[in-house]
């Protein structure tokens, strides 16, 4: 069965330093998003993307972010500049067109210190 | 805005049945969505409630009243592996918005 997959399962970072998170959505979706869960709260949406642009975004979602997707596979979230309060868990996940479940990928934990 | 209320937490024994509840404030919204997570891992899709009314998959059923502004998970012949947080989602054009969670503990 597809799945959404993302590299890399940790990292670890300095303030103020940048990372790029990885994410290979399902093959035939065409809507992307990235959520982030900091520990022991609740999932939080952060984007959606959508034909090469940005569709929606949260109040989280400043201008130290950023999405991309480079290629016909890889959907990246760029952080320019990490802080301490960005340290969380971050899911990617996916949906095809005319579908209403969005299928996540197993996250990618960063830890700014 | 919006905002999803469910209990902390639950705890029920191994086969018996269970019902997380879900109670929302929006100004719309094209569905209920129902995610497990075991461990901070990935929020895996359970079910999904476009409409009022019930939707079984399997041990597990979801309902959905929009005049209530209510929504349940139903968890029947519970297992141990049950055990995890089970998150209520809204569906807002496409971005899902979440509450807090509920964790299940599943006793023997």
């Amino acid at each position: 069965e597809p799945e959404v997959t993302q590299t890399p399962s940790h990292q670890v970072t300095q303030m103020g330093q940048e990372v790029i998170l990885r994410c290979v959505p399902i093959s035939n979706h065409l809507y992307f998003y990235w959520y982030r869960q900091i520990l022991g709260q609740k999932v939080e949406f952060l984007v959606s993307f959508y034909n090469n642009e940005i569709s929606e975004k949260s109040e989280i979602f400043d201008d130290q972010f950023s999405v991309e997707r480079p290629d016909g596979s890889n959907f990246t979230l760029k952080i320019r500049s990490t802080k301490l309060e960005d340290s969380a868990m971050y899911f990617c996940a996916s949906r095809r067109p005319g579908g209403e479940t969005q299928y996540f990928g197993p996250g990618t934990r960063l830890l700014v210190l | 805005g919006q905002s999803l209320e469910q209990p902390s937490e639950v705890t029920a024994v191994e086969g018996a049945i269970v019902q997380i509840n879900c109670t929302y404030q929006t100004s719309g919204f094209y569905g209920l969505s129902w995610y497990q997570q075991h461990d901070g891992g990935a929020p895996t899709f359970l079910s999904y409630n476009a409409l009022d009314g019930l939707e079984e998959t399997g041990r597990f059923s979801s309902f959905l009243s929009r005049s209530d502004s209510y929504g349940y998970l139903l968890l029947q012949e519970l297992q141990m592996k049950d055990s995890a947080s089970y998150f209520c989602a809204l569906n807002r054009g496409g971005k899902l918005i979440f509450g807090q969670g509920t964790e299940l503990s599943v006793k023997p």
